[in-house]
């Protein structure tokens, strides 16, 4: 059963130009975390968002969790080459502390 | 705290072959994990452990076995391996506390090959 949709699969955009990557499911998730990974390395928590309607901000990333706790969004202000990686997102099922799912994940590519 | 580590790095394996990826961490947590990455297909949970002696089944555990016998070690272990096994494999620890739900902490991954 697919639970979760990233969208889209793959980004390739130049250096200050903005994004948004999507995280989309029909269940409702008590939490939600999204990860960065990079080429040969394991994924890096980014944020956990909890509550319906939670934005948080990281420097030039901004984390949304839906109001009904079904979908997450993930926007990228003037992106530069550093932020070049995979974007997961994971979301934990009501519970089952500590047990994700992931999305298949963004490729994002900033080019200079 | 060196946090999470995983030996090999790289293992090339004939089909019927086992073997076990080791994976530690130090910074005691409860909650241990294995997932499996394939392109295109994000991180699929293999097995999981909330404690030592105590494991379960992720989404695709099937050809392989772990145990947790400390809090610092998960060994996950192929019993005989399939070309379909080819993958890069992370183990992660995680614990929750305060507002610290649950972060998963990934080892820097094993990429296993087999022929």
């Amino acid at each position: 059963t697919q639970l979760l949709e990233q969208s889209p699969q793959f980004l390739s955009i130049q250096e200050g130009e903005n994004l948004t990557v999507y995280c989309n499911s029909s269940s409702v998730f008590s939490s939600l975390q999204w990860y960065r990974q990079e080429p040969g390395e394991g994924p890096v928590l980014l944020v956990t968002v909890v509550t319906g309607g939670e934005v948080k901000k990281l420097k030039r990333l901004t984390f949304q969790f839906g109001d009904a706790r079904k979908d997450s969004s993930l926007h990228i202000t003037a992106a530069q080459p550093g932020d070049t990686g995979l974007y997961l997102c994971a979301p934990m099922i009501y519970n089952q502390g500590g047990k994700l799912i992931f999305g298949q994940g963004t490729e994002l590519s900033v080019k200079p | 705290n060196a946090g999470v580590t995983q030996t090999p790095k790289f293992q090339v394996l004939k089909t019927g072959q086992s073997m076990t990826l080791q994976c530690a961490q130090d910074m005691n947590h409860e909650y241990m994990s294995w997932y499996r990455q394939d392109p295109g297909m994000g991180l699929r949970l293999i097995h999981y452990s909330v404690g030592a002696g105590i494991t379960d089944q992720g989404e695709v555990p099937n050809g392989y076995n772990v145990s947790r016998s400390t809090t610092e070690d998960f060994p996950l272990r192929l019993l005989s391996a399939a070309p379909s096994q080819t993958s890069v494999y992370f183990c992660a620890s995680s614990y929750s506390k305060g507002d610290r739900l649950w972060e998963q902490y990934f080892g820097p991954g094993t990429r296993l090959t087999v022929t």
